[in-house]
């Protein structure tokens, strides 16, 4: 099956530092979306993107389906950014199976 | 804006019994999932539902676990005997298209179990 890769697996940042998460996947995928897992462990949608470039707020994302990878940006990242962001995709032709990566813990210091 | 909702939130059980997990999907979503996250680990995909029957299954999804849409809105997840291995985190997603033309899938906000 698919495989999915995210890294880093951990990371601390400064509150109003930017970073770059990044999701790898083995396959060619019919669509991916990113979720943030907030600490009480609520999944947020952020974006679902199954190629090309979107923003949010501070956030956004980008797809190169080809190259079989993905990027979450978050730039002057805030306390409340803390938490896991999962990237998640569909593998070609399957009905509806989300497979998740493992997850990049993110915390933000004030 | 429309959302999925997940009844109770946190439910604790004895091993042995039974759980039914409860769900409201987006009232004009067609595909109907859980998944379950077990403490400090990924996602998981349990199940998919469509048209009143299962679409597909994972090998986590055996004979203890059973899926049910009993009216027009509820979808629910019944675990049979509870083993302390189904502690977890327990989503319930929904999306409006699958296959492949599989659209965003919405999930809960999660009934988190906790087995004793």
């Amino acid at each position: 099956g698919i495989q999915v890769e995210q890294s880093p697996p951990d990371l601390i940042l400064q509150e109003g530092a930017n970073s770059t998460l990044r999701c790898n996947f083995s396959d060619s995928v019919n669509n991916l979306q990113w979720f943030h897992q907030n600490p009480w462990g609520q999944l947020i949608n952020l974006f679902y993107i199954p190629s090309g470039t979107k923003q949010n707020g501070r956030l956004s994302a980008t797809t190169v389906a080809t190259e079989r990878y993905s990027l979450l940006y978050i730039s002057s990242s805030q306390t409340t950014d803390s938490g896991v962001y999962f990237c998640a995709v569909f593998g070609s032709g399957n009905t509806g199976k989300l497979i998740f990566g493992q997850g990049t813990t993110l915390q933000v210091k004030p | 804006e429309p959302e999925v909702t997940q009844t109770p939130s946190h439910q604790v059980t004895q091993m042995g019994q039974e759980v039914i997990l409860r769900c409201v999907p987006i009232s004009n979503h067609l595909y109907f999932y859980w998944y379950r996250q077990i403490l400090g680990q990924k996602v998981e995909f349990l199940v998919s539902f469509y048209n009143n029957e299962i679409s597909e299954k994972s090998e986590i999804f055996d004979d203890q676990f059973s899926v049910e849409r009993p009216d027009g809105s509820n979808f629910t997840l019944k675990i049979r005997s509870t083993k302390l291995e189904d502690s977890a985190m327990y989503f319930c997603a929904s999306s409006r298209t699958s296959g492949i033309f599989t659209g965003e899938l919405f999930f809960g906000e999660g009934s988190r179990l906790t087995v004793l």
